[in-house]
C-alpha cells in the first residue's frame, strides 16, 4: 500500500534455525530502517542504512544481522534467536538526510519457539 | 535524548464525533518534526500528519489536525467526524535533524476505538 513490501508476513522458527526477512521499497528512497515492535512497548529502532551504508546499530544483539545490497532492498538475517525476540519486525524507508518522513512496510510477525 | 509520551493507553469515540489524542515530548532541539502514524489492526502503519517545529501554523489533513504547542512541548491529534475506519493504534513520533539520519522516536501508542 505504501510502496514498501516485506516478506514473509508471518514466520515461526525454532531457536536453532536460520531465517531471513526481506524488505523492498519502490519509492526511490535511499535510507532504510529496521524496527522491532513488541506489545506494550514503543517501536525500537534497530538499524539504519543510508545509501547502502549502515549508519546506526542501536545496540542490537549479533544474532540479528542486517544486509543492504542496494538502496531498494534490505534484509535481516536471523540465527539462534530467543523467544523474547518474538515481535513484529517493521521495515521503513525514507529520503536520506534532513527531516524526511518514513514509510513503513506491513511487517513480519515473528514467533520464536 | 528525546522522549515521547502518550499517557492514554486507549480511547473510545462515537462515530461522527470528534476525538483528541494527546502527546507530549521532551527535547532540547529547536528544529525537528513531529508525526502521527496510524496502525490499523493487522495492517500497515501509515503516516497521518506531520508538523515542522519552526512552523507556527498547525498542520491539517482533511479530518485530521494537530494542536502544536511548542513551548509546552505538546502535539495532540484531533480527528473530526470519526469513522469506523479510524479504529487503530495511533503513534506520536519525534524526529530531530541529525543530518544524515532521520531517526524517529516513538511513543507507546494509543488504541482508538470508534463505536458505530
Amino acid at each position: 500500500e505504501t510502496g514498501v513490501t516485506q516478506t514473509p508476513r508471518h514466520l515461526v522458527m525454532g531457536m536453532t534455525n536460520k531465517k531471513s526477512l526481506k524488505c523492498e521499497q519502490h519509492l526511490g528512497h535511499n535510507a532504510m530502517y529496521w524496527y522491532k515492535q513488541s506489545a506494550k512497548k514503543p517501536l525500537e529502532l534497530m538499524f539504519v542504512y543510508n545509501f547502502k551504508e549502515q549508519t546506526e546499530n542501536n545496540s542490537v544483539p549479533s544474532r540479528f544481522s542486517p544486509e543492504c545490497p542496494n538502496s531498494s532492498h534490505l534484509f535481516l538475517h536471523l540465527h539462534t534467536l530467543q523467544p523474547e525476540d518474538s515481535a513484529l519486525y517493521l521495515c521503513a524507508s525514507s529520503l536520506a538526510g534532513g527531516l524526511s518522513a518514513q514509510y513503513f512496510g506491513p511487517g513480519t510477525r515473528l514467533l520464536v519457539l | 535524548a528525546q522522549t515521547v509520551t502518550q499517557s492514554q493507553p486507549e480511547m473510545s469515540v462515537q462515530e461522527a464525533e470528534t476525538v483528541t489524542l494527546s502527546c507530549t515530548y521532551d527535547t532540547s532541539e529547536n528544529n525537528y518534526y513531529l508525526f502521527w502514524y496510524k496502525q490499523p489492526p493487522s495492517r500497515q502503519m501509515i503516516l497521518v500528519i506531520r508538523q515542522e517545529a519552526y512552523k507556527q501554523q498547525n498542520a491539517t489533513e482533511n479530518r485530521f489536525s494537530v494542536n502544536f504547542q511548542k513551548a509546552a512541548k505538546s502535539f495532540s491529534l484531533k480527528i473530526s467526524d470519526s469513522q469506523l475506519g479510524d479504529t487503530a493504534m495511533y503513534f506520536c513520533a519525534f524526529m530531530k535533524d541529525t543530518g544524515a539520519n532521520s531517526k524517529l522516536t516513538f511513543g507507546k501508542g494509543i488504541t482508538l476505538s470508534v463505536r458505530p
